[in-house]
């Protein structure tokens, strides 16, 4: 129990253009994730936490109208990278804090973005 | 923002030998969390830690939340080649309960 799916797993996209990550929790209702963002040998680093039907909350120094976050049912937050660019290129990771009955926090297996 | 203090940032060890690694933070959390991550893939948990002083096992794999609640070790017994990969250690706080993560500790494992 308390899967989450992420997709693409892996996406390259032109210098300008917007790209979209899905977040789902298959087996259970999340009404919090958080969105991360990982460069290459470094750690995860908190970019925002997404509220269900509400805005997301975002990490100092993150810009949110670049970051464009919904939450729009209890099972699914997006993250779209708008006007991309190269130095945008990282592995985006999201997670939902596990359900009652279980710990932890469950995570994505990542997307892999590359501006080209 | 919170900052966690991982060491050893990478370890090269021999397949059957055990590794520990541990974090420290100069403030105080009441969660500490272990996990690992293969190459291009999302960290996975191992250990949840909640009450200081406590010690969980996870099969080869012990940890402990210290007493300060300020730090954590994880150790991995008799390491096998499917234990390479990055460990991170995690603590939970703010309103969101939000995690933190360490820098990591590399781990590779020679036959």
């Amino acid at each position: 129990g308390a899967v989450v799916s992420q997709h693409p797993s892996r996406v390259i996209c032109k210098s300008g253009t917007s790209v979209k990550i899905e977040c789902r929790s298959l087996d259970f209702q999340a009404t919090t994730m958080f969105w991360y963002r990982q460069f290459p040998k470094q750690s995860l680093m908190l970019m925002a936490t997404s509220n269900e039907g509400s805005k997301a909350t975002y990490e100092q120094g993150v810009e949110k109208d670049k970051f464009l976050i919904n939450h729009a049912s209890l099972t699914l937050s997006t993250l779209t990278v708008t006007s991309a660019h190269p130095e945008d290129s990282s592995f985006y990771i999201c997670s939902a804090r596990a359900p009652p009955g279980a710990y932890g926090y469950t995570f994505g297996s990542g997307t892999r973005l590359t501006v080209v | 923002g919170q900052q966690l203090n991982q060491s050893p940032q990478s370890m090269f060890i021999q397949e059957g030998e055990d590794v520990s690694m541990n974090c420290t933070s100069s403030s105080i959390f009441n969660t500490w969390l272990w996990y690992k991550q293969d190459p291009g893939e999302g960290p996975v948990l191992l250990i949840a830690l909640y009450k200081a002083g406590e010690l969980t096992s996870n099969g080869r794999l012990t940890a402990q939340f210290g007493i300060t609640r300020k730090d954590s070790f994880l150790n991995i017994s008799a390491s096998i080649p499917s234990d390479v990969g990055i460990y991170f250690c995690a603590v939970s706080s703010g309103s969101a309960r939000q995690l933190t993560f360490g820098s990591g500790t590399q781990l590779t494992v020679l036959p």
